[in-house]
């Protein structure tokens, strides 16, 4: 049992070239998260996905998307990464099923990704 | 901006003694939960307290809340080196998303 796994673990990209970071888990978690996290900042929420097809806005979404073609993957993809958008990026997933919700987060090992 | 605050933003202290965390929120919540960051790895799951709750234990963990003055404290008893990690509250407003403080760096000397 893996639970939740994030590739690559580092990638160092230059401005303006993309990327897509891939969450995988094999847990059957109906809930997946995307987070960065800065020094001093804590965790921000960049999207998140409640089901498979469906995909929602967090608190710094902006120069992000986000796919869920399939309930165990959850991808972050930047467009046009900037040098902002170096951080440390962690996936989370959530047990939820029937209505019965489980209130605590499962994480991956994170993402490093630089851009220069 | 970040819905929990930690306080102290760093704590260092020798083994065998406790260590206190604390954490501010602007918000109702749902529940409240702590968790926890060894160096270059994800977060881990610690304890949750709903928000009827006012106390519960966990081992060596302690978390109280106060509903009134939108606070939560975490105490670690008999602390051990390996307690040394970053300490995250995050609180859960509505039900679909959890959101993180800044956490506390704790270091615990041996």
């Amino acid at each position: 049992n893996a639970g939740v796994t994030q590739t690559p673990k580092f990638r160092v990209l230059k401005t303006g070239q993309s990327m897509t970071l891939l969450c995988a888990q094999d847990m059957n978690h109906e809930y997946m998260y995307w987070y960065r996290q800065d020094p001093g900042m804590g965790l921000r929420l960049i999207h998140y996905s409640v089901g498979e097809g469906t995909t929602a806005k967090g608190e710094v979404p902006d120069g992000y998307n986000v796919s869920r073609l399939k309930k165990q993957n959850f991808l972050l993809g930047l467009e046009s990464a900037a040098p902002s958008q170096t951080s440390v990026y962690f996936c989370a997933s959530r047990y939820v099923a029937g209505g019965v919700r489980d209130e605590k987060l499962f994480f991956g090992s994170g993402t490093q990704l630089s851009v220069l | 901006s970040q819905q929990g605050e930690e306080d102290p933003q760093a704590l260092s202290i020798q083994e065998g003694e406790n260590a206190t965390m604390n954490c501010s929120y602007k918000t109702s919540i749902n529940n409240l939960q702590w968790y926890r960051q060894n160096s270059g790895r994800g977060l881990v799951h610690l304890i949750l307290i709903r928000s009827n709750e006012r106390e519960k234990h966990s081992g060596r963990l302690r978390v109280t809340l106060d509903t009134s003055k939108k606070s939560s404290s975490l105490l670690i008893t008999a602390s051990r080196a390996a307690d040394t990690a970053s300490y995250f509250c995050a609180t859960d407003v509505h039900g679909n998303k959890l959101v993180f403080g800044a956490g506390t760096i704790l270091r615990v000397k041996s």
